[in-house]
């Protein structure tokens, strides 16, 4: 089955820096990997999600990478801002037939920025 | 207002007893899955279910069970037989289709005392 692997498990930046959180994923197949972030206490919610067919997407200052070949993909924060501090989840799924495979979640990425 | 709802958002368990903590969606979502989150862990999947009346183990299944008798709602019962139940849960759901995001409940965190 699929396997997701992220690092750093902690990262601390300085407001305004730039925060890069790497995953890598052990199923060639899988085509979807969305980004999620969760705040103390409150639910996972998705950020930003690629798909095998595109190397990189980009919303605002936040940006996601793909290298298929590599089996890897990266989440890139921009002008971090305190508000950004949370828990960074990662995940890769395999779908096919029309219908959504399980997304596999790395094990997380705590990021801090400092003011 | 659509969403996803777990609930209760706390509970207690005394050890030997078997709890079950509800999820229901109104969101048209054909699949649901359940996951267990613990410090350092991420999310790992315990069930899933991709259209009623059906449904699959995942990753750390042993101790845990689930129905899904109605698309709205899939409960996932904690046994006696699950032997670290103290975790935050959170249950998921998306469409049966391809490349969708999931969306999570609020999570339940589950104590044994």
């Amino acid at each position: 089955g699929e396997n997701v692997e992220q690092h750093p498990s902690t990262l601390s930046v300085q407001e305004g820096d730039s925060a890069v959180i790497k995953c890598t994923y052990s199923d060639s197949a899988s085509n979807y990997f969305p980004w999620y972030k969760q705040e103390l206490g409150k639910r996972p919610q998705l950020i930003i999600d690629i798909r095998s067919n595109v190397g990189e997407k980009k919303d605002q200052r936040i940006a996601v990478t793909l290298n298929k070949t590599a089996k890897h993909f990266s989440l890139h924060i921009t002008e971090t801002q305190p508000e950004d501090s949370a828990v960074y989840f990662c995940a890769a799924s395999l779908n096919y037939g029309g219908s959504q495979g399980n997304l596999i979640f790395g094990k997380g990425t705590k990021l801090s920025v400092k003011p | 207002d659509g969403g996803i709802t777990q609930s209760p958002k706390y509970l207690f368990r005394k050890e030997g007893q078997n709890v079950t903590l509800s999820c229901e969606q109104n969101l048209n979502h054909d699949a649901m899955y359940w996951y267990r989150q613990d410090p350092g862990q991420g999310l790992r999947l315990i069930y899933y279910s991709q259209i009623v009346n059906d449904f699959q183990k995942g990753d750390i299944a042993e101790g845990y069970s689930v129905s899904r008798e109605k698309k709205e709602s899939f409960p996932l019962t904690v046994t006696s037989a699950q032997k670290n139940p103290t975790a935050f849960y959170l249950c998921a759901s998306s469409p049966r289709t391809r490349e969708t995001e999931a969306f999570f409940g609020q999570g339940t965190r589950l104590t044994v005392v």
